[in-house]
C-alpha cells in the first residue's frame, strides 16, 4: 500500500538529548514537509523539501534540523536547542504540481 | 505573511447542516483547502477551492470568496463520525506547495 510511515509513534526525550523522528514515503512524491502541532492548535511548518539534497526552513525551524538524502526519506532531528519540544509531529508529502498534502500518522514527543 | 481565523468550537446535532467559517489575510495564494483531523490522527484532505464559488463533494461542500477574504466548509446530514477538528489552509504562492493552516475548529456532533 502507498503511504507515509512515521516512527516511532511515541518518543521521549531527556534534557540535552537530540532525537530523530523518521518519515518514509512510497508515493513517489517530490515534496515533503514537517509540521508541529500543539494541543488545540493548528499545524505549523518546521521544514520542507522540494527535491533531494535541498530543503528550506519553515516558520518555526529553530531547534530543528533535517536531511533529504533520498527521495523517500525526510528525517527530522529535534535538537537540545529546542527548549519546548513536547508536541505532536506530523510529516507530509505532495507531488510537485499538486495542491494536496498526504500526512503520516504522527509522532508524539514528550520530555522526561 | 498568511493568517487564518476559524471558530474554535462548533456543536450540532446528528442529521443537521453545519457551516465552519474561515477568514484569512494573505499576501497571495493559489487556493483554499480544508482538512479533517480526528483526535490523535493524521489530517486528511477534504476539499480545495482555486476559484470563487462552491465545490461539492458528497456531503461536504466548500466555498471561497476572494473579494471577502472568506471561505467556509459546509457539512450536510451530519453523522457522529464527523466529530473531528477541521482546518482551513491556504496554498501559498511562494513555492514549495506550502500550506499555512488555520487555528482549527472542533466539531462536536450530538445525538
Amino acid at each position: 500500500d502507498g503511504g507515509i510511515t512515521q516512527s516511532p509513534k511515541y518518543l521521549f526525550r531527556k534534557e540535552g538529548q537530540n532525537v530523530t523522528l523518521s518519515c518514509e514515503q512510497n508515493l513517489n512524491h517530490d515534496a515533503m514537509y514537517w509540521y508541529r502541532q500543539d494541543p488545540g492548535q493548528g499545524l505549523r511548518l518546521i521544514y520542507y523539501s522540494q527535491i533531494v539534497n535541498d530543503f528550506q526552513k519553515g516558520d518555526i525551524a529553530e531547534g530543528y534540523s533535517v536531511s533529504r538524502e533520498k527521495k523517500e526519506s525526510f528525517p527530522l532531528t529535534v535538537t537540545s536547542a529546542q527548549k519546548n519540544p513536547t508536541a505532536f509531529y506530523l510529516c507530509a508529502s505532495s507531488p510537485t504540481s499538486g495542491n494536496i498534502q498526504y500526512f503520516g500518522a504522527g509522532t508524539r514527543l514528550s520530555v522526561l | 505573511g498568511q493568517s487564518l481565523e476559524q471558530p474554535s468550537e462548533v456543536t450540532a446535532v446528528e442529521g443537521a447542516i453545519v457551516q465552519i467559517n474561515c477568514t484569512y489575510q494573505t499576501s497571495g495564494f493559489y487556493g483554499l483547502s480544508w482538512y479533517q483531523q480526528h483526535d490523535g490522527g493524521a489530517p486528511t484532505f477534504l476539499s480545495y477551492n482555486a476559484l470563487d464559488g462552491l465545490e461539492e463533494t458528497g456531503r461536504f461542500s466548500s466555498f471561497l470568496s476572494r473579494s471577502d477574504s472568506y471561505g467556509y466548509l459546509l457539512l450536510q446530514e451530519l453523522q457522529m463520525k464527523d466529530s473531528a477538528s477541521y482546518f482551513c489552509a491556504v496554498l501559498g504562492t511562494g513555492g514549495g506547495n506550502k500550506l499555512t493552516f488555520g487555528t482549527g475548529t472542533q466539531l462536536k456532533v450530538e445525538l
